[in-house]
């Protein structure tokens, strides 16, 4: 089944510590997206990648980076300079041309402990 | 900057009755305005959406009402169910070089038996 991938579903990390937030898509989309979701914020922005080797600051990129090296891959990584890690992120694609729906993710939860 | 505004936050309507969840944009770059649900613990799906060329597009009980002149574009929900209880989130895109997907702050809907 084509899809979106994300792990782990639950992620603990200590004060301190990078952690790494795994995103794998089969359906040949392009462009791939994350956003972080609190509650009452809606869907924020962090990074978004349109094309392999290629990726743009979202709204609220500070503290995270990314990597696209692969069109099945985009990985995050929240490191220690995010503050605030706790969140649910979501991970999505698009195909490229005329804009259509996006696939997303079923969410990795990271708590900070 | 807040491009798309959702309201309300939260909705509580009687099994049986009409839901409708507004948004309003800015950008009049967009030109894809996608509805999606969002099941506790879930990523969001795809629910309905549409583009400026029609002013209303129907799929079950489910309809988006669009107004291009100000801007605004609804969710309507006929004969709500509890089923039908999840986040609800409108969003708005363009084509061409910055592919980005913005989303209102979501809605809360949920609906008694």
């Amino acid at each position: 089944d084509g899809g979106i991938t994300q792990s782990p579903k639950y992620l603990f990390r200590k004060e301190g510590q990078n952690v790494t937030l795994s995103c794998e898509q089969n359906l040949n989309h392009d462009a791939m997206y994350w956003y972080r979701q609190d509650p009452g914020q809606g869907l924020r922005l962090i990074y978004y990648s349109q094309i392999v080797n290629d990726f743009q600051k979202g709204d609220i990129a500070e503290g995270y980076s990314v990597s696209r090296e692969k069109k099945e891959s985009f990985p995050l990584t929240v490191t220690s300079a995010q503050k605030n890690p706790t969140a649910f992120y979501l991970c999505a694609s698009i195909a490229s041309g005329e804009p259509t729906e996006a696939f997303f993710g079923q969410g990795t939860r990271l708590t900070v402990v | 900057q807040q491009q798309v505004k959702q309201s309300p936050q939260s909705l509580i309507v009687q099994k049986g009755g009409i839901s409708i969840i507004n948004c309003a944009y800015e950008n009049t770059a967009f030109d894809y305005f996608p509805w999606y649900q969002q099941f506790p613990g879930k990523g969001p799906a795809l629910l309905i959406a549409i583009r400026p060329d029609v002013s209303e597009k129907k799929e079950g009980r489910f309809t988006i009402s669009f107004n291009k002149s100000a801007k605004q574009f609804s969710l309507h929900i006929m004969d709500s169910q509890p089923g039908d209880s999840a986040t609800y989130f409108c969003a708005a895109n363009s084509g061409g070089s910055n592919y980005k997907l913005t989303f209102g702050k979501g809605t809360l809907l949920t609906v008694n038996p």
